[in-house]
């Protein structure tokens, strides 16, 4: 079946090691979005892909970042986690641009740190 | 920005009705749309509404008006494995989903 797949589905890291999260669909969309959920919160989004065009959100820590080397792959790199990036991250896919109706969300990583 | 708003619980019985209101503040709007999300899981897509009125699909539906940037969410016949987060969602211009707070849902036999 088509999907959206997250690997790995817990990850736990010290303080300060780098952390590299990755997604992959079979989908075919153009667009890929990374988004963080803390604990009882909404998702939050952090970029998104549309291609090979990179989004930032404004608010987005630099510590985060983002590579897309193909149309079926995106990673999320946490350059030095700290406590509070401790959260689930969802990689989500959609088929369209602008107007976009439904999104396809991964089950997630979830990261703790140590 | 976009700020949405709705009611963080609400309780209601198998069988019974309920409504989940939403109510947003943004720019650039193309559509409001409802996720699920059961504790642990990801969001899976309710439906959306991009033009004022109902959507229904099965038990839910959902409804729009963009005059008084308001939508809400409707459960028929609720089952307790609707036991979950429901979230609104504002669609921009910029191809994201900006989500309200969510509203968790208890079923109660």
């Amino acid at each position: 079946d088509a999907m959206v797949i997250q690997n790995p589905r817990y990850q736990v890291t010290q303080f300060g090691k780098p952390v590299t999260l990755s997604c992959s669909q079979t989908l075919n969309h153009n667009v890929m979005y990374w988004y963080q959920q803390k604990s009882s919160q909404a998702p939050k989004l952090l970029f998104h892909y549309y291609d090979k065009d990179f989004n930032n959100e404004a608010d987005t820590p630099d510590n985060f970042q983002s590579r897309r080397p193909n149309t079926s792959f995106c990673f999320l790199d946490i350059r030095s986690p700290g406590l509070g990036d401790a959260a689930m991250y969802l990689c989500a896919t959609s088929p369209k641009g602008a107007g976009t109706d439904t999104q396809y969300f991964g089950p997630g990583t979830r990261l703790t740190v140590l | 920005g976009q700020s949405l708003e709705q009611p963080s619980e609400v309780t209601a019985v198998e069988g019974a009705i309920v409504q989940i209101n939403c109510t947003y503040q943004t720019s650039g709007f193309y559509g409001l749309s409802w996720y699920q999300q059961h504790d642990g899981g990801a969001p899976t897509f309710l439906s959306y509404n991009a033009l004022d009125g109902l959507e229904e699909t099965g038990r839910f539906s959902s409804f729009l008006s963009r005059s008084d940037s308001y939508g809400y969410l409707l459960l028929q016949e609720l089952q307790m494995k609707d036991s979950a987060s429901y979230f609104c969602a504002v669609i921009t211009g910029r191809r994201a989903l900006t989500f309200g707070s969510g509203t968790r849902l208890q079923v109660q036999p």
